[in-house]
């Protein structure tokens, strides 16, 4: 079965410093992807990065970077210069790709910005 | 244009009444689903449909009904509404992994 855990309950960063959220994932699939999303306090679910299982790369959007090390089965996101609106829940998830796509999430981590 | 729109945003009601959330997508994505996000923020999926076809119901009670009129559409009808099903969901869609996207959720109050 997939599973992702975030064991960071909730950080704190200074505005303008770099943050990495972690992520560890479990699965026996050799194909899957790794997923972070952003929930503000306006609720809504907004797509930040996303790492294929077989990407060679590590992924990139903008500010946000995935460190995928896959053999640790790891998947941090790393916010560079953090921004007060950066402050929000952040979710990692897994998709399976053998069919579904569903997402399966983890419990999620809150991140405060500081001015 | 919003590209997966949910409605409504809000919704309070009575224990015991019947309700519907509806779901629109123009993304032309083949793949809808509903997720369930509960008062400790974790999201759990409940549904998916492929072109129209129900391929995941994850344990849901029976009182939950999807019904995908068209592959664009995805609505969530509730039965006999319980205090627990108050919640956030979520309406999202994809066309392959990379490609998810959700509505902005409807809370569910249940009083």
């Amino acid at each position: 079965a997939q599973k992702i855990t975030q064991t960071q309950p909730g950080m704190f960063v200074q505005e303008k410093e770099a943050v990495t959220l972690d992520c560890t994932y479990d699965t026996s699939d050799p194909s899957y992807g790794l997923f972070w999303y952003k929930q503000p306090s306006s609720g809504e679910m907004i797509f930040l990065i996303y790492q294929g299982s077989y990407d060679q790369q590590n992924a990139t959007e903008g500010r946000y970077s995935l460190n995928f090390q896959k053999a640790r089965k790891s998947a941090n996101l790393v916010i560079s210069a953090s921004q007060l609106g950066d402050s929000a829940m952040y979710f990692c998830a897994m998709s399976y790709q053998g069919g579904s796509e569903k997402l399966v999430f983890g419990k999620g981590m809150k991140l405060t910005v500081n001015p | 244009d919003t590209a997966v729109s949910q409605t409504p945003k809000y919704l309070v009601t009575q224990m015991g009444n019947d309700k519907s959330i509806k779901c629109e997508q123009n993304l032309g994505h083949d793949t809808m689903y509903w997720y369930k996000q509960d008062s400790k923020k974790f999201l759990k999926i409940m549904f998916s449909y492929n072109n129209k076809e129900l391929i995941i119901n994850e344990t849901v009670p029976n009182r939950f009904s999807p019904k995908s009129p068209d592959k664009a559409h995805l609505n969530l009808h509730i039965n006999s509404l319980e205090l627990g099903d108050s919640a956030v969901y979520f309406c999202a869609s994809s066309q392959a992994a990379r490609g998810y996207t959700f509505g902005s959720g409807t809370r569910l109050t249940v009083v």
